[in-house]
């Protein structure tokens, strides 16, 4: 099993400022690699795929890169609306996993 | 729009059995893979079994092999988790999932699965 790690844990910024999330794959997985948000009580948004492809209607603001085993989610000005736990998941092997999530809260 | 609605989950005692449903609207349904994804309270997500079109390839997690079943209706437009031998571990939020081609691009509001005695 393809173990992710995320980090930090916990990330604390202020609004307008810029929030980099880091994951780690215990594995190269290329670039199948998956970001989703999820707020409190929420289902999770999916973000971006394929590492730094945004889906459909997400801002530009928010960017993935990275490749084989390193990869980073950047919110390049972040939103009020953007303060929530990050998952990242990869699909370049079964099963699929998912980071432990990052939890960016405002400063 | 895409939607998917699950239902059948509740108060479970440990050792029982329990089936969740999954109602998908807004898409063809049986052209996508789908996937049953959990989160224990307070904690991550965790993938818990994946089912391609036709039913002809089935994923399962380690922690669920054995006691949980995935099937589909296409004509149904319908996702199900059959759930047997609960334990306390298997309490969470079980959302249903679509997939793409890997990645889960449309997930469910979920429904609560409580094993306790």
């Amino acid at each position: 099993e393809i173990v992710m790690t995320q980090s930090p844990a916990t990330l604390s910024v202020s609004p307008g400022e810029r929030a980099t999330l880091s994951c780690r794959a215990s594995q190269r997985v290329s670039s199948k690699l998956a970001w989703y948000q999820q707020k409190p009580g929420q289902a999770p948004r999916f973000l971006i795929y394929d590492a730094s492809t945004r889906a459909t209607g997400i801002p530009a603001r928010f960017s993935g890169s990275g490749s084989g085993t390193e990869f980073t989610l950047t919110i390049s000005s972040l939103q009020s609306e953007d303060f929530a736990v990050y998952y990242c998941q990869q699909y370049n092997n079964w099963p699929l996993t998912f980071g432990g999530g990052t939890k960016v809260e405002i400063k | 729009e895409v939607q998917l609605v699950e239902s059948g989950g509740g108060l479970v005692k440990p050792g029982g059995s329990l089936r969740l449903s999954c109602a998908a609207s807004g898409f063809t349904f049986s052209s996508y893979s789908m996937n049953w994804v959990r989160q224990a309270p307070g904690k991550g997500l965790e993938w818990v079994s994946s089912i391609t079109t036709s039913s002809n390839y089935i994923y399962y997690a380690d922690s669920v092999q054995g006691r949980f079943t995935i099937s589909r209706d296409n004509a149904k437009n319908s996702l199900y988790l059959q759930m047997n031998s609960l334990r306390a571990e298997d309490t969470a939020v079980y959302y249903c999932a679509r997939e793409g081609s890997g990645w889960l691009n449309y997930w469910g509001q979920g429904t609560l699965v409580t094993v306790s005695s």
